[in-house]
C-alpha cells in the first residue's frame, strides 16, 4: 500500500536561512503523482506542485525548489532565503495510478511544521 | 476565478445525528474530492466524484457518503455521528487531466464538532 513519510515533525530556522523538508514515499505502482501543499495558520491547504513519476527533472519556482529522486523514493522541498511568511505546515502527498486506469486519492504525510523566526 | 467554497464553515452536532456538508468547486472543475483532517490521523481521503459518479473511495465506514450534482457541486453526508467524527472536512476540486489525479485545490473546510 502507498505511504508517505515526513520524518521531520517540526523545523525551526532563522529568517533568510535555507531549509529542506524531506519526503519519502512507498508505492507499488510505476505510475504515480507527487504533490506538495502548504497549510498556513489560516488553515486552507495551498497547492504548490504536482509531479509525475516519469519526470525526474528538478523544479524551481522562485525561492522554492523540488528534488525528485526515484532511486531513493524521495521528493524533497527546499525553501531558499526563508521568510516569516513561509511559516506553515507543509504536506507531501502521493496519488497512485492503478494499471486499470483512474487515479487514487491523495495519501498525505503527517506534515512538517516549519517555523521561521525573524 | 472564485475558489472552492464550503458551507457551513462551522457545525456543532450531537452524537447520533446526521450532517450534510456542501462544496462548490472552482468553475469548470468536474472532479471533487473530500478529505477528513484530524490531529491524530492527519489528512485522510474520503471519496472522489467526477461527472456525478464516485470514482474512488477511501477506507471509511458506510456512514460516510457523498454525491455530486450535474453542476459539479457536491455534498457529503455523515449519518449516526460519533465523537470521533469531529474533524475538519476539506473539499477539493481539480481540472480534468489526461492521466492521474490533477492538482487539487482545497476549500477552507467545514469544522464539525460532535458532542
Amino acid at each position: 500500500a502507498q505511504k508517505v513519510t515526513q520524518a521531520q515533525t517540526e523545523i525551526s530556522v532563522v529568517e533568510k536561512e535555507d531549509v529542506t523538508l524531506d519526503c519519502v514515499y512507498e508505492t507499488r505502482d510505476t505510475t504515480y503523482y507527487l504533490f506538495w501543499y502548504k497549510q498556513p495558520p489560516s488553515g486552507e491547504l495551498v497547492f504548490l506542485i504536482r509531479r509525475n513519476s516519469f519526470d525526474e527533472q528538478n523544479e524551481i519556482s522562485g525561492r522554492y525548489s523540488w528534488n525528485f529522486q526515484k532511486s531513493t523514493s524521495s521528493f524533497n522541498f527546499t525553501i531558499t532565503a526563508s521568510q516569516v511568511v513561509d511559516s506553515a505546515v507543509y504536506f507531501c502527498a502521493l496519488s497512485e495510478v492503478p494499471s486499470g486506469g483512474g487515479a487514487d486519492g491523495l495519501t498525505f504525510g503527517k506534515g512538517t511544521h516549519l517555523i521561521i523566526q525573524p | 476565478k472564485a475558489g472552492v467554497t464550503q458551507t457551513p464553515r462551522y457545525l456543532i452536532k450531537t452524537r447520533g445525528q446526521q450532517v450534510t456538508l456542501s462544496c462548490s468547486p472552482i468553475s469548470g472543475h468536474r472532479s471533487v474530492s473530500w478529505y477528513q483532517q484530524t490531529p491524530g490521523q492527519g489528512l485522510q481521503f474520503l471519496f472522489e466524484y467526477f461527472s456525478e459518479t464516485q470514482r474512488n473511495k477511501g477506507n471509511f465506514p458506510g456512514r460516510f457518503s457523498g454525491r455530486q450534482f450535474s453542476n459539479s457541486r457536491s455534498e457529503m453526508n455523515v449519518s449516526t455521528l460519533e465523537l470521533g467524527d469531529s474533524a475538519l472536512y476539506l473539499c477539493a476540486s481539480g481540472p480534468q487531466r489526461d492521466r492521474g489525479l490533477s492538482e487539487q485545490y482545497f476549500g477552507p473546510g467545514t469544522r464539525l464538532t460532535v458532542t
